[in-house]
């Protein structure tokens, strides 16, 4: 596509449910990667993708949060149990490949926890 | 280990006047800098990057950085702002190697644009 598409773009959802959200980047970048822009803690690295393995994960928050990518295409995080300081801005980005290359990001699913 | 820390949080300028928003970093290796833009409900986009070529490095809508080793800054510039300048901008900082995309974001400077 022209750029990283993401959905839902806002997202409300009860306390202890679990949420999907998906990206699907530019098509033909290898690297994808999450982010989480919230009020209080501003923009945060999540995980990152090369192809479908993720060689870094090391911001995932805790083990409610989980993510994967197939086909080397689109990606999915998955929230389970949700809790109201989950709530922000989860952005997805991708780039050509790992190597240098510009990093797009797409517009971010709001995610509200009520 | 890397971190950037954008000097000012809000920044106010009047259209026409120059425009420079603050940013120091902190890198174990040579890093590669970034600002983006992000508009209001809009998401994040590239003005400019740095990746150990020229220090002074020119990005879209007439913004400018320039890579200061010795000071560890990597402060933006404009010489004529806009009113559609104002926005959030975001001083980033990108891990060496394999891990080019875990991007380190400053806190953010929100731009205002008097008339």
């Amino acid at each position: 596509g022209a750029g990283v598409s993401q959905s839902p773009s806002n997202k409300v959802t009860e306390k202890g449910k679990d949420v999907e959200l998906r990206c699907d980047p530019i098509s033909g970048h290898t690297a994808l990667y999450w982010y989480r822009q919230s009020l209080g803690q501003g923009l945060e690295f999540l995980i990152y993708f090369q192809g479908n393995s993720a060689p870094d994960k090391s911001g995932l928050p805790s083990d409610r949060f989980s993510a994967e990518r197939t086909g080397g295409s689109v990606s999915t995080l998955t929230i389970q149990r949700t809790q109201q300081e989950d709530s922000a801005v989860y952005l997805c980005a991708s780039s050509f490949d790992s190597s240098g290359n510009t990093i797009y990001f797409g517009e971010g699913s709001w995610l509200t926890v009520v | 280990a890397q971190s950037v820390t954008q000097l000012d949080s809000h920044v106010s300028v009047s259209e026409g006047t120059p425009v420079l928003l603050r940013c120091n970093y902190s890198s174990s290796y040579s890093p590669s800098l970034f600002w983006y833009v992000q508009h209001p409900n809009k998401g994040l986009q590239l003005l400019l990057k740095y990746t150990s070529a020229a220090t002074l490095v020119k990005g879209i809508n007439g913004f400018e950085a320039e890579f200061k080793k010795s000071e560890t800054s990597f402060h933006l510039t404009k010489p004529s702002a806009h009113m559609s300048d104002a926005a959030e901008y975001f001083c980033v900082v990108g891990a060496g190697g394999t891990s080019y995309g875990k991007l380190t974001f400053g806190q953010g400077t929100i731009l205002t644009v008097h008339p």
